[in-house]
């Protein structure tokens, strides 16, 4: 078992549509989440980080934590054509060490 | 890319000949990753740093190692290159030990 798995992809929504990505952890010693999205050829950016149950909510990005079922998502409101990217999710654990999972890539059609 | 430098950013070699990448910060970050990213594999990690001299292995370390003598520079070595690293490998630096990850603008490595 992987230790984060996201939801297998390709994932494509039309414009203006609620795109929704999940990922689920292995390590319930997992301390950090993290959410960041990469253009092709690019390095990763990060989009969002949450450290605690609940939501946290960051312009057309919301980030959901739900640490008893090991799971993490990210919302995408009013989805653009320049959101279209890999959207990586990424855990830490308590020693810092920082594991991803194999990313899911989001299409938004005009 | 918030002070990481990673060199070369390109570079082609030959099957068992011994590689070196370098990624420098200048932003005096503890924790140093390395990190190769391969199609269908997302971002997997080689070894990580959190401190001068501290290193520790990741999910796929086998066939690299790591040197950590200064606080801005992580070194990540090839011994003897394979096919099989042939890939895109990113640096990254963390804050702390629950701070997000800013990635340089990575290396790409083929092995012939």
């Amino acid at each position: 078992q992987k230790e984060v798995e996201q939801n297998s992809g390709p994932l494509s929504v039309p414009e203006g549509a609620i795109a929704s990505l999940n990922c689920t952890y292995s390590d319930r010693g997992s301390q950090s989440f993290f959410w960041y999205r990469q253009y092709s050829g690019k390095s990763p950016e990060l989009i969002m980080s949450i450290y605690s149950n609940g939501d946290k909510e960051d312009g057309r990005f919301t980030a959901q934590l739900n640490k008893a079922s090991q799971y993490v998502s990210l919302l995408i409101r009013d989805s653009q054509p320049s959101d279209s990217a890999t959207y990586l999710c990424a855990v830490k654990n308590e020693a810092g060490k920082s594991t991803f999972g194999d990313g899911t890539t989001l299409t938004v059609k005009p | 890319d918030a002070g990481i430098t990673q060199s070369p950013r390109h570079k082609v070699t030959e099957t068992g000949t011994p590689v070196t990448l370098r990624c420098h910060q200048t932003e005096n970050h503890r924790y140093m990753y390395w990190y190769r990213q391969d199609p269908g594999h997302g971002l997997r990690l080689i070894h990580y740093s959190y401190g001068v001299k501290d290193t520790d292995k990741g999910e796929v370390s086998d066939g690299y190692s790591v040197s950590r003598s200064k606080t801005e520079d992580f070194l990540l070595t090839l011994e003897s290159a394979t096919s099989s690293q042939t890939s895109v490998y990113f640096c990254a630096i963390s804050e702390h030990r629950d701070s997000p990850l800013h990635f340089g603008n990575g290396t790409r490595l083929t092995v012939t």
